[in-house]
């Protein structure tokens, strides 16, 4: 039973350029999450998925930061016109529940590094 | 408004010391979850126990055991016997039954762990 993946695990990269990651979720699993973790604090939400509808953004996800996951299982997190202050690890988390109510346990990937030359 | 607060920033105790993590959590719902997640060097977050506002009942797993009182809107992590495996940041973390489907995180607490 393999775990949450995450590809690439550290990507560096200059200012203005665009990045993508992915998220691979526990296979039977039907909500994902992203999340941003800067260093010393934990983590922040980013975006929700269920199944391959994005049904929560937070205000932190600015219009440089897009999210999919359009067959319901990986999901890909765009940051445009990177900036430094996105310089962070973007965690990933999946979760099986299928009451369609909030608080099931999440499950993080290893998450991937970015830092912004 | 959701808040969790680990008071804690960095822990150090030798090994064999007993040694608890504190949790405070402000939250309006009457239903919500909370956890606590460790992080080792290695970067993963690592799922330890999930609580829901109705089981107020304390739970031992091993070294491990958390006490959960909402009368202080607390859920302490307490580690018996550290070892130095036990070296990592933990987080507590909550989720409201009708806040969305974020879960909020406390700023962590570095636990060092000295042989």
């Amino acid at each position: 039973d393999t775990g949450v993946s995450q590809d690439p695990r550290h990507k560096i990269t200059k200012r203005g350029q665009n990045v993508t990651f992915r998220c691979d979720p526990i296979s039977e699993h039907n909500r994902l999450y992203w999340y941003r973790q800067t260093l010393g604090q934990g983590p922040e939400f980013l975006t929700y998925f269920q199944n391959e509808a994005q049904l929560e953004k937070s205000r932190l996800l600015s219009d440089r930061f897009s999210a999919e996951r359009p067959k319901g299982s990986f999901s890909t997190l765009e940051i445009q016109r990177t900036e430094q202050g996105d310089s962070a690890m973007y965690l990933c988390a999946s979760s099986s529940d299928l009451s369609g109510r909030a608080g099931d346990t999440q499950y993080f990937g290893p998450g991937t590094r970015l830092t912004v030359l | 408004a959701q808040k969790v607060t680990q008071a804690q920033t960095e822990i150090s105790v030798v090994e064999k010391e007993d040694v608890t993590l504190d949790c405070v959590y402000e939250t309006r719902d009457t239903t919500y979850y909370l956890f606590w997640y460790k992080q080792p060097p290695s970067g993963e977050l690592v799922f330890l126990i999930r609580r829901n506002s109705f089981d107020e009942q304390n739970e031992i797993s091993g070294r491990y055991s958390w006490n959960f009182q909402k009368s202080t809107s607390s859920f302490n992590f307490t580690i018996t016997a550290s070892q130095v495996v036990d070296s990592a940041v933990y987080f507590c973390a909550l989720s409201e039954r009708n806040g969305g489907f974020k879960t909020i995180f406390g700023a962590g607490t570095r636990l060092f762990v000295k042989a």
